[in-house]
């Protein structure tokens, strides 16, 4: 495994479903970052993670969104009773922080579609 | 005002020459800063890395840092059509050590 790794890459699902994507991090890697996607737009940061604890959750997210990262390996995204406003790419990316410096390599993303 | 800030464009350039991107950002302490190229539909991918002022070459890019200026740009010399793609300035917060993303610069490469 080199690499940053999604899953699913692809995720339709009706408006008020619950749906949960998973990324899996570079081996190694402490820091996990979730970030939102639209189109025309930057990666938006969500949430991040040093090894299992959760730093931040941004202000703009709302209570329908949680992430976990048990044992401060592989992380999890859930997004309960979806809107269409939730319809975006979302992107996990890892980086090794060792005090500043951190490059962080972003997986594949899962793009959601929700109807 | 944002925290990272881009050009959205989309900036034309003919083949052959010189594209240069530019971002700025807000936070005085920020240290490490970033350059990813995005192409359509797929995630963004690394390209440059800069921590000290001045310019750092990799190929045939150069980023440029100057922390006075809060200023990051990236050069790219000889442009080829498959540089086409979005290129999304990122900063690493200093109070917080998040990554934040710009919008992106859309660029355009003219055969």
């Amino acid at each position: 495994d080199t690499g940053v790794s999604q899953d699913p890459r692809h995720k339709i699902t009706k408006r008020g479903q619950n749906v949960t994507f998973r990324c899996d991090p570079i081996s190694e890697h402490n820091r996990l970052y979730w970030y939102r996607q639209t189109l025309g737009q930057g990666p938006e940061f969500l949430t991040y993670f040093q090894n299992e604890a959760q730093l931040e959750k941004s202000r703009l997210l709302s209570d329908r969104f949680s992430a976990e990262r048990p044992k401060g390996s592989f992380s999890t995204l859930e997004i309960q009773r979806t809107e269409q406003g939730d319809s975006a790419m979302y992107l996990c990316a890892s980086s090794l922080d060792q005090g500043g410096w951190t490059e962080a390599f972003f997986g594949q993303g899962t793009r959601l579609t929700v109807v | 005002q944002k925290e990272v800030e881009q050009n959205s464009g989309p900036l034309s350039v003919p083949e052959g020459a010189i594209a240069s991107l530019n971002c700025t950002y807000s936070d005085r302490g920020s240290q490490s800063f970033f350059w990813y190229r995005q192409y359509s539909g797929k995630s963004p991918e690394l390209i440059m890395s800069i921590y000290s002022n001045g310019d750092k070459e990799d190929g045939r890019f150069t980023a440029q840092l100057n922390k006075a200026s809060q200023y990051v740009s990236l050069l790219i010399r000889d442009s080829q059509p498959s540089d086409s793609a979005t290129y999304l300035c990122a900063a690493v917060m200093n109070r917080d050590d998040k990554i934040i993303f710009g919008k992106g610069t859309r660029l355009h490469i003219l055969p």
